[in-house]
């Protein structure tokens, strides 16, 4: 596609719950990133992945959170028992390689809440 | 770690007039790359600009341009001949060299008035 898709682009569900958000990355891009933006803040690192191995998870929250990636291109977040601080817009990013100077290019987002 | 720091949370400038968002950052690493995004209501992160640290030279692009000045660690942005379309969240962003995630500061709340 022309950019970089997320869906579902808004979910609400309640606590306790798992939760699966996608990531669709520019085709052809071998990098694909995931941040997470609470409401008023800023842009938090999750994890990377350079084609489809995760080389640092440190960013993780907790060990409810996980994320793969397949055939280089699609990936998913997967947030178990949800937790109302999960609450949050979870944005992708995919850029043509790790490269520094490759640009990240940004989804919309999914804006996730928990009841 | 790095650390990028927007100490203005909320700006407003007149249309057609010009505004400076300021950024101040922390690391011990020589060479990185710094960008500003913009995020409008739509929620998407948005490139404006980015300037690689070995480079003195400002970066520019149209209506944007940053003074970066590396031994203050400070990169701020200039937008001239402000427009509606401005109106936005910016913000501030570091990458190290070899890196690849992106730290980003708070952001600061552009409002364009007419």
């Amino acid at each position: 596609g022309a950019g970089v898709s997320q869906s579902p682009s808004n979910k609400v569900t309640e606590k306790g719950k798992d939760v699966e958000l996608r990531c669709d990355p520019i085709s052809g891009h071998t990098a694909l990133y995931w941040y997470r933006q609470r409401l008023g803040q800023g842009l938090e690192f999750l994890i990377y992945f350079q084609g489809n191995s995760a080389p640092d998870k440190s960013g993780l929250p907790s060990d409810r959170f996980s994320a793969e990636r397949t055939g280089e291109s699609v990936s998913t977040l997967t947030i178990q028992r949800t937790q109302q601080e999960d609450s949050a817009v979870y944005l992708c990013a995919s850029s043509f390689s790790v490269q520094l100077d490759q640009p990240q290019h940004f989804g919309d987002g999914t804006r996730l809440s928990i009841l | 770690a790095q650390t990028v720091t927007q100490s203005q949370p909320e700006m407003s400038v007149q249309e057609a007039e010009t505004v400076t968002l300021s950024c101040t950052y922390d690391t011990s690493e020589n060479n990185y790359y710094l960008f500003w995004y913009k995020q409008p209501p739509s929620r998407q992160m948005i490139l404006v600009i980015r300037q690689e640290a070995y480079k003195q030279q400002n970066a520019t692009e149209n209506r944007f341009s940053v003074n970066f000045q590396k031994a203050a660690k400070s990169f701020s942005l200039k937008i001239s001949d402000s427009q509606l379309g401005d109106t936005a969240m910016y913000f501030c962003a570091f990458m190290k060299h070899a890196g690849n995630m992106l730290t980003f500061g708070g952001g600061t709340r552009l409002m364009v008035k007419p």
